[in-house]
């Protein structure tokens, strides 16, 4: 059963503009929530997280929105440049970590 | 500063050949040890986690193991591979104290 879901497999953006990836989750007991990005053949990179108890967290063009109630989290990614260009995967978790399937973002000069 | 390894970076294997991937870690001590598998269109899929050496838990039943002989050091290794075996492992670690985990360069495993 997967328990952390990217429903959107791919997503392209004009660059200057706004990135939002989205995630969501079943389980109510995950306490914290990452995000990483990935480039092909490469181990994923840690972007920028979350703790359950905010509803925000804010990293320079990043941005990550958590909504409990509605077990949903997005990334948004303001301006977006073409290195933005990558599948970005969202975890959440404890102890252990639970992935999506990852959302690859194309950022069009 | 840390540093994660793990070699090989590639490796193409028969069917029913054994396995072993190591993963080392610098500069801490006593991480949390992950190892995850990326099938191709798949997600992250964690295998196995240890907080301690010769501390083991496997998330999904099969024909991997793992072994943690030393504090740094996390090795997944099989006996005989599957073709189901291939895909992109990944060597993780953690302080234990944040949540953060930091990945390696993966190893591109391919059972023929």
């Amino acid at each position: 059963d997967q328990q952390v879901k990217q429903n959107s497999p791919s997503l392209s953006v004009q660059e200057g503009r706004i990135s939002i990836l989205n995630c969501d989750y079943t389980n109510s007991m995950f306490d914290y929530f990452l995000w990483y990005k990935k480039y092909p053949a490469e181990g994923p990179t840690f972007l920028i997280s979350i703790s359950s108890i905010k509803d925000k967290n804010e990293d320079g063009r990043f941005t990550v929105f958590l909504n409990k109630s509605a077990k949903h989290l997005s990334l948004h990614i303001v301006p977006s440049q073409p290195g933005d260009s990558a599948v970005y995967f969202c975890a959440g978790g404890w102890n252990q970590f639970y992935f999506g399937t990852g959302t690859s973002l194309t950022v069009i000069p | 500063s840390q540093t994660i390894h793990q070699w090989p970076a590639t490796l193409v294997q028969p069917v029913g050949s054994p396995l072993s991937l190591e993963c080392t870690v610098e500069g801490t001590s006593n991480p949390n040890l992950y190892w995850y598998r990326q099938a191709a269109g798949r997600g992250l899929q964690l295998l196995f986690y240890s907080v301690g050496i010769g501390q083991i838990s496997s998330e999904v039943p099969q024909n991997l193991s793992a072994s943690r002989p030393q504090d740094r050091q996390f090795i997944l290794s099989s006996k005989k591979l599957l073709l189901s075996d291939s895909g992109f492992y990944l060597c993780a670690w953690s302080t234990g104290r944040t949540y953060e985990q930091y990945f390696g360069p993966g190893t591109r495993l391919t059972v023929t």
